[in-house]
């Protein structure tokens, strides 16, 4: 059963523009969420988080929108740069714990 | 800041056989866990430790796998004995407390079971 879902095992974008990745969860009781990027053979590093009490959050070129009635978040990232190829996970939890489910992440590859 | 370590990097072994990973989180970091991560899914949480006490360990396979944290630093994660469907990348990841949500993960120990 997979309660949080990425629905886009890959997105392919031009250098400039923007990347938009999604993320879907099932279970209403999680109430805070996080983008975690990972590049081969390195450990995930924490991108940008959100807490339900928003519906967005900015941190420099990365947004993340969260529609609670939809269930669902994405990650923007404008504009977009060949080092942001990486694989992007998406997470959430119930409060603030560390038990945290993860997505099966989405592959971004920016073209220059 | 040094980051988490983990080691051995890469292991391989015959089904059957065990394997042991270490883990030395970021210093001060109360909370560790230990997540698997199979090829084309998202980590999975397999033990959570708060100081040397377990948290959860819930989704830990008992009958094969342990983990144990002495002293409230390092780690270490046991597979015996180890089969196929363990093949995967084990990641260490720590956090100041456990009511963080941003964990900082090591590079992870891959392990391939022939």
């Amino acid at each position: 059963d997979q309660q949080v879902k990425q629905n886009s095992p890959s997105l392919s974008v031009q250098e400039g523009r923007i990347s938009i990745l999604n993320c879907d969860y099932t279970n209403s009781m999680f109430d805070y969420f996080l983008w975690y990027k990972k590049y081969p053979a390195e450990g995930p590093t924490f991108l940008i988080s959100i807490s339900s009490i928003k519906d967005k959050n900015e941190d420099g070129r990365f947004t993340v929108f969260l529609n609670k009635s939809a269930k669902h978040l994405s990650l923007h990232i404008v504009p977009s740069q060949p080092g942001d190829s990486a694989v992007y996970f998406c997470a959430a939890s119930k409060g603030s714990q560390g038990n945290l489910i993860f997505g099966k992440g989405t592959k971004l590859s920016v073209k220059p | 800041e040094a980051g988490v370590a983990q080691s051995p990097r890469y292991k391989i072994i015959e089904k059957r056989q065990s394997v042991a990973f270490w883990c030395n989180p970021i210093s001060g970091h109360a909370t560790l866990y230990w997540y698997q991560q199979i090829l084309g899914q998202g980590p999975k949480l397999l033990i959570q430790f708060q100081n040397n006490g377990v948290v959860d360990d819930s989704q830990l396979p008992k009958d094969r796998f342990s983990a144990e944290r002495l002293k409230g630093v390092d780690s270490t994660l046991k597979i015996q004995p180890a089969k196929l469907e363990d093949s995967a990348v084990y990641l260490c990841a720590s956090s100041y407390s456990s009511g963080a949500n941003v964990l900082t993960f090591g590079a992870g120990s891959r392990l391939t079971v022939l």
